[in-house]
């Protein structure tokens, strides 16, 4: 079945230990997201990538960044994890609105925890 | 900033309706989103608004009423399994991304 994938599901790191999340597609869509979403909060969401821009929110932080290499595939590099970046991560993706109403598909996200 | 308002916390019987508002001050407007997301789970899709007016899915519902800043979620014949939250999301324009709201998390009792 087409859908998005993260792995891996759950990530343990240690505190300042770099650490990498994964997410690919098969829906070809062409709009990828990451979200931060910690315990009964809102989905907050970190970058997008439309097409092959890249899309940075405001207020992320430095310490996260992205790669999109392909269409089906993108990444979600913590850099210096802290205590505080403990989260689910959902990755999303979407197509033009113009095709259909553009809602989200998630994946099923990467849990981490920073120890 | 954009605000999107929804109830914390609802409970409501099996077999039962229960009504799931969600409130919205944003600086744009281009359609409105209700996920549902199990504990754990990512979120799935269960209805879109861009018109006033209400669209029926099944046991699902939602309204939109644009010149309130309003919609709720409609959900009929409660289940068990509909115990999850609840998630109100507005697109601001074009292909922008979704401005979330927090969730409603509702517990269906027998």
């Amino acid at each position: 079945d087409a859908m998005v994938i993260q792995n891996p599901r759950y990530q343990v790191t240690q505190f300042g230990k770099p650490v990498t999340l994964s997410c690919s597609q098969t829906l070809n869509h062409n709009v990828m997201y990451w979200y931060q979403q910690k315990s009964s909060q809102a989905p907050k969401l970190l970058f997008h990538y439309y097409d092959k821009d890249f899309n940075n929110e405001a207020d992320t932080p430095d310490n996260f960044q992205s790669r999109r290499p392909n269409t089906s595939f993108c990444f979600l590099d913590i850099r210096s994890p802290g205590l505080g970046d403990a989260a689910m991560y959902l990755c999303a993706t979407s197509r033009d609105a113009p095709v259909g109403i553009g809602e989200q598909y998630f994946g099923p996200g990467t849990r981490l925890t920073v120890t | 900033g954009q605000n999107i308002d929804q109830p914390t916390e609802m409970t409501a019987t099996e077999g039962a309706i229960v009504q799931i508002n969600c409130t919205y001050q944003t600086s744009g407007f281009n359609g409105l989103f209700w996920y549902q997301q199990h504990a754990g789970e990512a979120p799935t899709f269960l209805s879109y608004n861009v018109l006033d007016g209400l669209e029926e899915k099944g046991r699902f519902s939602s309204f939109l009423s644009r010149s309130k800043g309003y919609s709720y979620l409609l959900l009929k014949e409660l289940q068990m399994k509909d115990s999850a939250s609840y998630l109100c999301a507005v697109r601001l324009s074009g292909n922008t991304p979704l401005v979330f709201g927090k969730g409603t998390r509702l517990s269906v009792i027998a």
